[in-house]
């Protein structure tokens, strides 16, 4: 089965500055999709940003991009210009062949002002 | 609004008294699914359903049962809560089954078995 491993639990940025969290997967499969979500306080889960395994470009979405690298099977967040709202928990997920999702257990970032 | 609706937000129990958890979707999706968030574990599947009438378990069933009998609703339902289930319960849509596909989460169930 799919996993997904986030291993840092904590990160803290300055706000302005750029921050990196981690993500690694373990696959066997080809095509898949991988997402990063947020969860901020309010618990509510939204969508960052999500890349496709097959296009070799990372995705970009404002100040969010990611780096992908298929063979390492890492795919991490980087958010630039850090604002106090990007506080929040960040999930990393993927979707495979099976019609679920795997999540990693979770990245929570703290902004300082 | 499209939205993914979850009732109740908050709820407090004993163990063993049946509990229903609601989840209702207004954009017409065909694919929901059920998820458990848990510290140190992040979210788990529990049970997802790929179209009415159709339903599978997901990585950790035990204790959950669903249904899908319209489109728009997919119950959760605790037949007979332990306190190994107190977590927070999320519900997603997304318009299909598919990889491709961003899931669209409920404002989550907090619940509590004591």
């Amino acid at each position: 089965a799919q996993t997904v491993t986030q291993s840092q639990p904590e990160m803290s940025v300055q706000e302005a500055e750029t921050v990196t969290l981690s993500c690694t997967y373990d696959t066997s499969e080809s095509d898949y999709y991988l997402f990063w979500y947020k969860q901020p306080p309010s618990r509510q889960m939204i969508l960052v940003i999500r890349q496709e395994a097959y296009k070799q470009q990372n995705a970009t979405e404002n100040r969010f991009s990611v780096n992908f690298q298929k063979a390492a099977k890492s795919f991490s967040l980087k958010i630039s210009d850090s604002q106090l709202g990007d506080a929040a928990m960040y999930f990393c997920a993927y979707s495979g062949n099976n019609n679920d999702m795997r999540f990693g257990a979770g990245t929570r970032l703290t902004v300082k002002p | 609004e499209a939205q993914v609706t979850q009732n109740p937000r908050y709820l407090i129990t004993v163990t063993g008294k049946k509990l229903t958890v609601t989840c209702s979707q207004n954009m017409n999706h065909e694919y929901m699914s059920w998820y458990r968030q848990d510290p140190g574990l992040g979210l788990r599947q529990i049970y997802y359903s790929m179209n009415v009438e159709v339903t599978d378990k997901g990585d950790v069933p035990e204790g959950y049962k669903v249904s899908r009998k319209e489109k728009r609703n997919f119950p959760l339902i605790l037949e007979s809560p332990s306190p190994n289930q107190t977590s927070l319960y999320f519900c997603a849509s997304s318009p299909r089954a598919g990889r491709s596909y961003e899931q669209y989460f409920g404002p989550g169930t907090r619940l509590t078995v004591t």
